[in-house]
């Protein structure tokens, strides 16, 4: 079945570094990859996302990266800080209702 | 403030016991859905409704049931046939199709002893 995997699992970094979190999906089809954040006891939240049509999207420190000939996308956090320590997840969806999440990266930012 | 309501945040039940979980939005999205996080997996599709009325088993829907009888609701039953039911639940919301973002609650963590 369809299936999105997620790397590193786990990824510690010094304040004012820069983190990449990669992600590689099976589906073919897949044509919406967003990118959640999840604290400490609290749902995911989107903080980024990108469309098949593009190649790379910013906002502010946050980048996303998709290279649909390699199924391959990625997630760059510049400048980060203590307050980007958290749980994030890759994901991808063909269009229906069904969304695949990567199995998440667990974010240390130390100051 | 829109957003998603999911109740109780801890939930205790023993064993053999059927127990549902809250979901409620106000952010008129006529999509919703129950996932399942468990630590060091990603998150795991139990049910989703594209409408009132409506609904359909997502990937590990054995053992949980659902119903959709106002848009804005959307409970989840864990009965006693799922097999594993201590988890991290979380209810979610779209305007349409996945290729819309997904609204998440903050969850619900059920232990079941």
């Amino acid at each position: 079945g369809e299936n999105v995997e997620q790397h590193p699992s786990t990824l510690s970094v010094q304040e004012g570094d820069s983190a990449v979190i990669k992600c590689t999906y099976s589906d073919s089809a897949s044509n919406y990859f967003p990118w959640y954040k999840q604290e400490l006891g609290k749902g995911p939240q989107l903080i980024i996302d990108i469309r098949s049509n593009v190649g790379e999207k910013k906002d502010q420190r946050i980048a996303v990266t998709l290279n649909k000939t390699a199924k391959h996308f990625s997630l760059h956090i510049t400048e980060t800080q203590p307050e980007d320590s958290a749980v994030y997840f890759c994901a991808a969806s063909s269009g229906g209702f069904k969304t695949i999440f990567g199995a998440g990266t667990r974010l240390f930012v130390k100051a | 403030d829109g957003g998603i309501t999911q109740s109780p945040k801890y939930l205790f039940r023993k064993e053999g016991q059927n127990v549902t979980l809250s979901c409620e939005q106000n952010l008129n999205h006529d999509a919703m859905y129950w996932y399942r996080q468990d630590p060091g997996q990603g998150l795991r599709l139990i049910y989703y409704s594209q409408i009132v009325n409506d609904f359909q088993k997502g990937d590990i829907a054995e053992g949980y049931s659902v119903s959709r009888e106002k848009k804005e609701s959307f409970p989840l039953t864990v009965t006693s046939a799922q097999k594993n039911p201590t988890a991290f639940y979380l209810c979610a919301s779209s305007i349409g199709t996945g290729s819309s973002p997904l609204h998440f609650g903050n969850g619900t963590r059920l232990t079941v002893t």
